[in-house]
């Protein structure tokens, strides 16, 4: 059984430019939620893919954008990169969105913002 | 609104002794709680959860946890620490099966040898 995996592991940007972040979900699972975590911070919902279709969002501007494709793997972009972006970006898939409290994180994917 | 406060932000203990990291959450309806664990440069690893029944959890790599419901707390507990457990532990409750899971701002565990 694969666990989750997100790519890059790392990744600079320059301010005002554009990123896109990509995890695995866990085989079997069909749910894929996205994270923020601030150095020294907790992470925090950006918001949850259920079979394809966004279900819910965390408290993040419409830059920041997602997509879950049919094999449940998903995208996290961010338009016009800002320097408080800089942060560990996780990514956790759950069996179902109705217990999505039961999440696989994957590694993370640094993103630094200059 | 659910909201959560670990009341520490650092913790350095000796190795093979006693920790407890604490937790209390803000809800009036009934709660899901979690703990999660981070190791250095890596994602979150679930080590324990409440979700009914038992108030005493038991998780992986010796943690416990108790569900306080009078005084909404859920303090995670090891009778002896190890090198190994230094990391950051995040605790986290979520209201429903639906809704997101609420993170604290995390206490960070030092086991000294």
């Amino acid at each position: 059984e694969t666990g989750v995996t997100q790519s890059p592991t790392h990744l600079i940007k320059t301010r005002g430019q554009q990123v896109t972040l990509r995890c695995s979900s866990q085989s079997g699972h069909n749910t894929v939620s996205w994270y923020q975590q601030a150095l020294g911070q907790g992470p925090q919902f950006i918001f949850q893919y259920y079979r394809e279709e966004e279900n819910g969002r965390g408290n993040f501007p419409p830059r920041f954008s997602g997509l879950q494709f049919p094999n449940y793997s998903s995208e996290l972009n961010v338009n016009a990169l800002e320097l408080d972006d800089s942060a560990l970006y996780l990514c956790a898939s759950s069996p179902t969105s109705y217990t999505s409290y039961e999440q696989y994180f994957g590694p993370g994917t640094r993103l630094t913002v200059t | 609104a659910q909201s959560v406060t670990q009341l520490d932000s650092q913790v350095p203990v000796f190795e093979e002794a006693p920790v407890e990291l604490r937790c209390n959450y803000s809800s009036s309806v009934s709660v899901y709680l979690f703990w999660y664990v981070q190791y250095p440069n890596q994602g979150l690893q679930l080590l324990l959860k409440y979700l009914s029944g038992s108030t005493l959890v038991k998780g992986i790599n010796g943690f416990e946890a108790e569900f306080n419901k009078s005084q909404t707390s859920f303090h995670l507990r090891k009778p002896s620490v190890h090198i190994s457990d230094t990391a950051e532990y995040f605790c986290a409750p979520c209201e429903t099966s639906y809704d997101k899971v609420i993170f604290g701002p995390g206490t960070s565990l030092s086991v000294i040898p």
